[in-house]
C-alpha cells in the first residue's frame, strides 16, 4: 500500500524558476489537497479538489497553480519561484464522503528557493 | 486569519509524566476536532479526533478534552514516553466544508528519558 506519493523529496530552485510538484494517490480518494508547512505557522491551505476536474483554492493560493485531471494525480505548480515559496509541501487525500474525514498525508517535499 | 489557536509551542517533560496541548478555536461552525502526530521527516498522521457533542474520548495513553461553551480542547498524554517526542497539531473542519482542516501552529514535545 502506497498511500499518497509526493516526488520530489527534495528540491533547490532559483529565483524565477518554475516546478512541478507531484503527488499521487492509490486509495481513490475524491478528496486531495496540499499544504505547505512553515515553522511557527502549522500547516496552511494552498489548494484542494473534491474530484477530478474540480479544484479550488485554500488560504495561501498565490504562486500556485493545480489541476487535477485524473483521480489519483494532483500536481502543484509553482510558475514563477519566489524565496518566500521556501517551504515544506505536503499533499494529502481523504474520502469525500468518509464521516471522520481523515487526511492521509505523503512524507512532503522540502523546497528551498536561492 | 489564525482560526485555530496552540500552545505551547513547545513542551519539555520527563518520561512518565503528562503533556498537555491546548488549542482554542474562533469559528463556531467547526464540526470536527482532530489531533495530528508528526515525527521528523515524516508527514503528519491522525493520532485522536472528537465531536463537540461529547466532552471527552480516550484512546489508551491519549485523551482529548473538550469545552464547548469555552471553545477550547486539548491533547494529553498520560505517561509519557520518549517514543512520543514528536510534534503535535491541533485542527479543526467547519461544517459543510469539504474536508479542509484549519490547523493550529503545532507543538513540538520532547519526552526526556
Amino acid at each position: 500500500n502506497a498511500g499518497v506519493t509526493q516526488t520530489p523529496k527534495f528540491q533547490v530552485l532559483k529565483t524565477g524558476q518554475s516546478m512541478t510538484l507531484q503527488c499521487a494517490q492509490d486509495m481513490n480518494h475524491e478528496y486531495m489537497s496540499w499544504y505547505r508547512q512553515d515553522p511557527g505557522m502549522g500547516l496552511r491551505l494552498i489548494h484542494y479538489s473534491v474530484g477530478a476536474g474540480i479544484t479550488d483554492q485554500g488560504e495561501v493560493p498565490n504562486g500556485y497553480n493545480v489541476s487535477r485531471s485524473t483521480t489519483e494525480d494532483f500536481p502543484l505548480r509553482l510558475l514563477s519561484a519566489a524565496p518566500s515559496q521556501t517551504s515544506v509541501y505536503f499533499c494529502a487525500s481523504s474520502e469525500r464522503g468518509g464521516h471522520t474525514g481523515e487526511l492521509f498525508f505523503g512524507e512532503g517535499s522540502r523546497l528551498t528557493v536561492l | 486569519q489564525q482560526q485555530v489557536k496552540q500552545s505551547p509551542q513547545s513542551l519539555i517533560v520527563q518520561k512518565g509524566g503528562i503533556s498537555i496541548i491546548n488549542c482554542a478555536y474562533e469559528n463556531t461552525a467547526f464540526d470536527y476536532f482532530p489531533w495530528y502526530q508528526q515525527f521528523p521527516g515524516k508527514g503528519p498522521a491522525l493520532l485522536i479526533a472528537i465531536r463537540p457533542d461529547v466532552s471527552e474520548k480516550k484512546e489508551g495513553r491519549f485523551t482529548i478534552s473538550f469545552n464547548k461553551s469555552a471553545k477550547q480542547f486539548s491533547l494529553h498524554i498520560m505517561d509519557s514516553q520518549p517514543g512520543d517526542s514528536a510534534t503535535y497539531f491541533c485542527a479543526a473542519r467547519a461544517t459543510g466544508s469539504a474536508r479542509q482542516l484549519t490547523f493550529g501552529s503545532g507543538t513540538q514535545l520532547t519526552v526526556l528519558p
